[in-house]
């Protein structure tokens, strides 16, 4: 099974502040990668696919990028409503695997 | 409105079966592949199940395989999650999930989840 490790597994940050999660494949994945954003006591939403792209809806401050086999999610200025743990998901061969989570909070 | 809605969830003894349900509405359902998505308390997200537009094609990870078994209803629009021979270790919320269509095993809309709780 592919691994997919975060980090960091928590983070403090300030409003308009610049975040940036990692995840980092256990092998090549190209570009077949997610981030989720599950906000306290609610569901998973979609935020990022296909390494880059952006789900319908999501603002523009978040953005995904790839080094390798690095992956990155990257909220440009840092919001209330951002406030969550945010996953990443492998789509490139089953089982689909997630990492452990990254818990944003607010300083 | 896309709407994924799960029900079926309880308090159930080790060992024994449980049948989830999810009803979607808002899309053309048969023209999507669904799946099942769980959390444990405090936990990570596993993916569960996948099923494909007509049912023919079934996907599961091995921490289910054998026990697990996912169908769909398209004249319904609806999603089952049959679970048998159920331990400590299924315990989660589960949710039900559409997959992103056409580009890739990604999963755009999620349900509110359902708790399941083996326990004796």
């Amino acid at each position: 099974d592919i691994q997919m490790t975060q980090s960091p597994a928590s983070l403090s940050a300030s409003l308009e502040e610049i975040v940036t999660i990692t995840c980092q494949a256990s092998q090549n994945i190209g570009n077949w990668l997610a981030w989720y954003q599950q906000k306290p006591g609610k569901s998973p939403q979609l935020l990022i696919y296909g390494t880059t792209s952006l789900a319908d809806g999501v603002p523009s401050r978040f953005s995904g990028s790839r080094s390798g086999t690095q992956y990155s999610l990257k909220i440009s200025r840092l919001q209330v409503e951002d406030i969550g743990i945010y996953y990443c998901q492998q789509a490139s061969s089953t089982p689909w695997t997630f990492g452990g989570g990254t818990k944003l909070e607010l300083k | 409105e896309v709407q994924l809605v799960e029900s079926g969830g309880g308090l159930v003894q080790p060992g024994r079966s449980l049948k989830l349900s999810c009803a979607a509405s808002g899309f053309t359902f048969s023209n999507y592949y669904m799946a099942w998505v769980r959390q444990a308390p405090k936990k990570g997200l596993e993916w569960v199940a996948t099923i494909s537009t007509s049912g023919s094609r079934t996907y599961y990870p091995d921490s289910v395989k054998g026990r697990f078994t996912i169908s769909r209803d398209n004249a319904k629009s609806s999603l089952y999650l049959q679970m048998n021979s159920l331990k400590s270790e299924d315990t989660a919320t589960y949710y039900c999930a559409r997959h992103l269509p056409k580009l890739g095993n990604y999963f755009d809309y999620w349900g509110q989840g359902v708790m399941v709780t083996v326990s004796s």
